[in-house]
This record gives C-alpha cells, structure tokens and sequence, in this order.
C-alpha cells in the first residue's frame, strides 16, 4: 500500500499567489517525520521543511508553512507569495520510526510538478 | 543545512563498461549514505542503504553485483555500475543522513548524476 500520497500530478500558479500542495500519509508509528523537499529541473532535491509527529505547532520557514493535521494523516505544504524561482518538483517524504533511530528510512511521494505563470 | 557532493554531475559510457559516482559529504560525517535512482518524471526509488564499514543493504529487486556500494569513510560512499547496458541509463542521486536537534535524522542530496550508457 501507498505511504505517502501525492494526488496532484502538476499545478499552475500566478505569480504572488499562494499554493497547496497536498500530502497524505499512512503510517501505524506513533513517532515520524514528514518532510517536503524541491527538486529543479537540474535534478538536485532541496530539503525545505520538517514536521515532527509530536511536534505541536504546524513547521514554518520562510514563506513555506506545513498544514499539519495528524488525525486525517495530511500534510500539505504552503507556499505563500509563489514566485517564478518555485516552479519546480516538490515531494513530500515521511521518515518511519523513532526520531532518534539510526535505522530509519525515508519514503517518497510521486512528486509534484509546479508552474507559476507570470 | 549539511552540503553532500555528488560527483560525477553527467558521464557517458560504452555499453559493458563499469562507472562509479562518488558521494561526499561535506561538512559533516555520514555514518548512513543512501542511493536513490530516478527516472524521468518519476519519484526517488531507494537502490540501498550504505552503513560506513559495513556491507550495503539493498532495496529489494536491485541487484547487488550490478550496482556495488562502498562506504570506506564517514564522508565518502561510492556507487560503482558494473558492465552497464543502455537501461542502466538514469539520474542517480545520493543522500547523506545527518542529525539536527530540531529534526532528528534529516536526509541532505547530492546534486544527482545523470548516467548515459550508449
């Protein structure tokens, strides 16, 4: 079954306008991580922000924002006053286990693809 | 954040020849390095997981003798392609595990390196 769940294949923007990309998850641990990551066309991937599963506040930086909702296993990046440097791939990633685990991997969604429109 | 050099960026073999990449990290030591393969418009499929001075562990469906990992130090994991054939051909990026207090194990990437094998 599929652990983190990305529904939209691609989006289009305006420019300064703020964006959602959605992220659900499937997981039975009671302590994981979830991650966002950008990846450019030039194919390096750039971590941009983590939530905890303890962590009771929703993770802010800069202009990106996670909306977490544990109860309905989401967590949906914000992006505030998109710009044209944005258009990008973005996954979203969930780290199963103990935070402190050596063992613990991270699993990927299938991406999506952004586009701000000038 | 932690910086992980990946190195080769592009190569281009003969069909039948072995490539390696190498994965460094920077400024930081990775006891844990893992390598990701990615096909166009794709999401990071993990190929294994690569523990310093110790045997690779690899994803299932990923063939051990085809793609040896090395991990001789705490900043440098190698990923060899033996014998390549044209379906070897993808973007190969590499991710070091590094530990922040505010995010426990996050995972840093390499820049990638796209593998032509003609």
């Amino acid at each position: 079954a599929q652990k983190i769940t990305q529904t939209q294949p691609g989006m289009f923007v305006q420019e300064k306008e703020a964006v959602t990309l959605d992220c659900t998850y499937d997981t039975s641990d009671q302590s994981y991580g979830l991650f966002w990551y950008k990846q450019p066309s030039s194919g390096e991937m750039i971590f941009l922000i983590y939530q905890g599963s303890y962590d009771e506040q929703n993770a802010t930086e800069g202009r990106y924002s996670l909306n977490f909702q544990k109860a309905r296993k989401s967590a949906n990046l914000v992006i505030s006053a998109s710009q044209l440097g944005d258009s990008a791939m973005y996954f979203c990633a969930m780290r199963e286990g103990y935070l402190y685990s050596s063992a613990s991997k991270i699993i990927f969604g299938s991406g999506t693809r952004l586009s701000i429109r000038p | 954040g932690a910086v992980v050099s990946q190195h080769p960026s592009r190569v281009i073999c003969k069909s039948g020849t072995s490539v390696k990449i190498e994965c460094r990290s920077l400024d930081f030591q990775a006891t844990t390095m893992f390598w990701y393969r990615q096909f166009p418009k794709q999401s990071l499929m993990l190929m294994a997981t690569s523990n310093e001075g110790s045997k690779a562990t690899y994803e299932q469906g990923v063939e051990k003798d085809k793609f040896l990992i090395n991990h001789a130090s705490l900043t440098l994991s190698t990923l060899t392609v033996t014998s390549a054939h044209p379906e070897d051909s993808s973007f190969y990026i590499c991710s070091a595990r590094a530990w922040d207090p505010s995010s426990g194990n996050t995972i840093y990437f390499g820049e990638g390196s796209w593998l032509t094998v003609v």
